[in-house]
């Protein structure tokens, strides 16, 4: 079945570096999304992809699309300790709504 | 508008009882699904919905029943509950179609002792 892979696990970073988290799917996705979760808190939407090589943008995060489809990466330029949590990427496949979450990538900051 | 709300925040088992946890959505989505999060599993999808009357496996459905006899409504119901089971149960609702982002519920946290 499809399996979306996400990369690295853990982030730990002084506030004002920048960071990046790397999602890869099995199969081509018709769309991915990315989700923020907060410590003790519950998964909440950022953005969505679609087309191929698509970029987005929302302020300090940037969100791209791989040519493929297959993958995709949000990077955080200059992190801030508003920043902290698990970032998920989430990828969809037919039209159905299933989405199938990468296992997360938990962003600590230093201030 | 509530959106996703999901009963109970926190609950203790023991081995071997059942339990239902609920979610009911009041945005008309048609989708809904439940995940599980554990430790370095992000959210594994357990079952899903695309309209009342339909139910589908996701990717870990073992020990999982669920239902979907109303829009609103889409309970899960444990059997017999084993300490496998211990994690933080996340129900969602999409309006359902591509590119729809998910709306998650504020979370079970079920400890199975």
């Amino acid at each position: 079945g499809q399996q979306v892979m996400q990369i690295p696990q853990y982030q730990h970073v002084q506030e004002g570096e920048d960071f990046t988290t790397y999602c890869n799917s099995s199969t081509t996705l018709s769309n991915i999304q990315w989700y923020k979760q907060r410590p003790g808190g519950h998964p909440v939407f950022l953005i969505q992809l679609v087309k191929s090589g698509e970029v987005k943008k929302q302020k300090r995060l940037t969100f791209q699309f791989g040519e493929a489809k297959k993958n995709s990466s949000l990077h955080i330029t200059a992190t801030q300790t508003t920043d902290v949590g698990t970032y998920f990427c989430a990828g969809g496949s037919g039209n159905t709504g299933k989405l199938i979450f990468g296992q997360g990538t938990t962003l600590q900051v230093k201030p | 508008n509530a959106g996703v709300t999901q009963t109970p925040k926190f609950q203790v088992l023991k081995t071997g009882q059942s339990m239902t946890l609920q979610c009911a959505q009041d945005m008309n989505h048609e989708y809904m699904s439940w995940y599980r999060q554990d430790p370095g599993m992000g959210l594994r999808l357990i079952h899903y919905s695309v309209g009342a009357g339909i139910t589908d496996q996701g990717e870990v459905p073992n020990g999982y029943n669920v239902s979907r006899s109303t829009t609103e409504d889409f309970p899960l119901r444990l059997l017999s509950a084993a300490p496998s089971q211990t994690s933080v149960y996340f129900c969602a609702s999409t309006r359902g179609g591509v590119g729809t982002e998910a709306f998650f519920g504020q979370g079970t946290r079920l400890t199975v002792v």
